[in-house]
């Protein structure tokens, strides 16, 4: 069964700094990885769709990459604002379906 | 263009009740899911509807029925509700399964007492 993961729950950085949010997943047979924010109380908002047949996605400051042998995705957030803060999950698509992290809570701190 | 639209918003059942979820969306999107979001869980898939006319369970489906009525709309019903039921459930979209980003609506918060 496919299992995600997101380390750390909750992260603070100030204003302007340069972010790195990661995901890892245990079955490497996906069909795509998608990254989406959550604000409070809203539903989610799609960022970024990898297909697994591709390394990484870019949309303005956010970049994100796709190592499936390894499991890994990373998400890069370049020049953090505070309209950044809220919750970013990431999702693998394979045979099961849509299978979620439980997310990493981002603040930025102007 | 509203994209992905349920309603409602809130809800308030008590144990034994029932009541169906609605959920439409604009888009022209084939594939239809139901989500539940519990702290500490993140989303579970309830049941989906790779397209019109079909519906298959996803990771949660008891005590839980669907119907894809049509194109735009799939509605989740709860039978009989229990306090497990309580949570925050999320309808969603997509062109197609596997290869399209996916669509969410704000979410129904409902409580089972």
């Amino acid at each position: 069964k496919q299992e995600v993961t997101q380390i750390p729950a909750a992260l603070s950085v100030p204003e302007g700094e340069n972010l790195v949010l990661n995901c890892s997943f245990t079955d490497s047979a996906i069909y795509n990885l998608q990254w989406f924010r959550q604000d409070p109380g809203k539903g989610l908002t799609s960022l970024l769709l990898i297909q697994s047949s591709q390394r990484e996605q870019t949309s303005g400051r956010l970049n994100a990459s796709l190592d499936k042998s390894s499991g890994r995705s990373t998400l890069y957030i370049a020049a953090s604002q505070p309209g950044d803060s809220a919750t970013y999950l990431c999702a693998v698509e394979g045979n099961e379906k849509l299978t979620f992290g439980t997310g990493t809570r981002l603040t930025i701190i102007p | 263009n509203a994209g992905v639209t349920q309603t409602p918003k809130f809800q308030v059942l008590k144990t034994g009740q029932s009541m169906t979820l609605q959920c439409a969306q604009d888009m022209n999107h084939n594939s239809m899911y139901w989500y539940r979001q519990d702290p500490g869980m993140g989303l579970r898939l309830i049941y989906y509807s790779a397209s019109e006319g079909t519906t298959d369970k996803g990771e949660v489906p008891n005590g839980y029925n669907v119907s894809r009525l049509n194109k735009r709309e799939f509605s989740l019903r709860l039978e009989s509700a229990a306090p497990s039921q309580t949570s925050v459930y999320f309808c969603a979209s997509s062109e197609w399964t596997g290869r399209s980003p996916l669509h969410f609506g704000n979410g129904t918060r409902l409580t089972v007492t």
